[in-house]
């Protein structure tokens, strides 16, 4: 079976242009997360859904970020437009949701920099 | 929210020692603490999770010990190899709020 699924691997822009990255959880996790990793740093939450709905998403710069889970399966996280200080690593992780053990499935992740 | 502090951010180890990273965590009414171990430009991967109602879990190499009353937990790995290299990661989660902790960059020397 397929893991989380991200695209772009890797995307370089230059400031104030738009970017969005992709993700398409394990089949059938009704929990999705988006977390920013910094080189050296942990992962931050920066959105959390539950099936189709965003239930946490106090961490999200909504001046320049946006997130949405159409049919609670797919996410895009966007961008708009880059800082600088965006570069980093957006990693997606999903998990079964009620009823599960609490483990969380992480993809590849997308590294973006911002020139 | 919660808020997870680990230590130490470095570890260097000779192979065979064993190596200890510690987290604290701010929330009592966390219940799940999982540790991910991250290689370099890989994704993070569960290695070992513990929940509140246990003190202490084993799983061959590694062990993840509790204290609930302190609110810290931490990752024991014993006899170190050279492919235990890597960061790892603690977090913990109330529910599926799951924050994580700065990393620990073990470094096992052959």
């Amino acid at each position: 079976e397929a893991g989380v699924v991200q695209s772009p691997r890797y995307k370089i822009i230059e400031k104030k242009q738009p970017v969005a990255f992709w993700c398409n959880p394990i089949s059938g996790h009704n929990t999705l997360y988006w977390y920013l990793q910094n080189l050296g740093q942990g992962p931050e939450l920066l959105i959390r859904y539950e099936n189709e709905e965003a239930v946490d998403d106090s961490q999200l710069p909504k001046d320049r970020f946006s997130a949405e889970r159409l049919k609670g399966v797919d996410s895009t996280l966007k961008i708009q437009p880059a800082e600088l200080g965006d570069s980093a690593v957006y990693l997606c992780a999903s998990s079964l949701g009620q009823g599960s053990t609490g483990e969380l499935f992480f993809g590849e992740g997308s590294r973006l920099t911002v020139l | 929210g919660e808020n997870v502090e680990q230590h130490p951010s470095t570890l260097s180890v000779q192979e065979g020692d064993s190596a200890v990273i510690k987290c604290t965590y701010s929330d009592s009414a966390s219940n799940y603490f999982p540790w991910y171990k991250q290689e370099l430009g890989k994704r993070p991967q569960l290695i070992i999770d513990i929940r509140s109602n246990v003190g202490e879990k084993k799983d061959q190499r590694i062990a993840v010990t509790l204290n609930k009353t302190a609110k810290h937990f931490s990752l024991h790995i014993t006899e170190t190899q050279p492919e235990d290299s890597a960061v790892y990661f603690c977090a913990a989660s109330e529910g599926y709020d799951m924050r994580f902790g700065a990393g620990t960059r073990l470094t096992v020397k052959p």
